[in-house]
């Protein structure tokens, strides 16, 4: 166990659905960060949180949205889904986003869009 | 088992022998770097990191190599196992508020 929490482990929904993936870091983790692994993109970097404040973005689409609470646990809301959106989806933490820490990933959520 | 069904270069390695996987990195301004391993339907797992004022760090039965003049990073793996059975990312980091980038990783096959 890593410690990152994420549910559900899987999820099926349909096409034009919304969905949310949650995550609870690591405990004394601050920073979030959420990363997409599809077939042929390998692991995509979504977006960023620290200490509940959005930190970075990357090729995330406006479809998608998060947050972090201030428990520090994080949702990734998916809406309006499309086939293309079936992909692993991981969080992963760290202490604090500007220090060289290896970032520490849950297990995933597996999402299959039919 | 569950895989990632990536399309990934592999790598077969005989049980006991030495592995060498290798990555290129594509931003010259990454000073920090992360091998990780992820095992079919788990997340990806740290290995080993290396900064970028130092030019080989080793773990255990794991060392890595970066050059930073040809901006390359390589992990060996030493007397292979069937637990190394995996796929392999490199990740990059730069100074500062930057998030990690993986490379594509790469499937190393144990072969008993």
């Amino acid at each position: 166990d890593s410690g990152v929490t994420q549910t559900p482990k899987h999820l099926i929904t349909a096409t034009g659905q919304r969905v949310t993936l949650r995550c609870s870091p690591r405990s004394g983790d601050l920073s979030v960060y959420w990363y997409q692994q599809s077939l042929d993109q390998g692991l995509q970097f979504l977006i960023q949180y620290y200490n509940g404040e959005e930190r970075a973005k990357g090729n995330i689409l406006e479809r998608f949205s998060a947050q972090q609470f201030p428990d520090l646990h994080s949702e990734l809301n998916l809406s309006s889904l499309e086939l293309g959106d079936s992909a692993l989806y991981f969080c992963a933490s760290s202490p604090r986003p500007s220090q060289d820490y290896g970032y520490t990933f849950g297990s995933g959520t597996r999402l299959t869009v039919v | 088992g569950e895989s990632v069904g990536l399309h990934l270069p592999t790598l077969s390695v005989q049980e006991g022998d030495n592995s060498i996987i290798n990555c290129a990195y594509s931003n010259s301004a990454s000073d920090y770097f992360i091998w990780y391993k992820q095992e079919s339907g788990k997340g990806p797992q740290f290995i080993i990191d290396i900064r970028s004022n130092m030019d080989k760090r080793q773990g255990q039965r794991v060392t890595v190599l970066l050059n930073k003049t040809v901006k390359h990073l390589s992990l060996q793996i030493a007397a292979t196992q069937p637990g190394d059975s995996a796929v392999y990312f490199c990740a990059e980091k730069s100074t500062g508020n930057t998030p990690l980038v993986f490379g594509k990783g790469t499937r190393l096959s144990v072969i008993a």
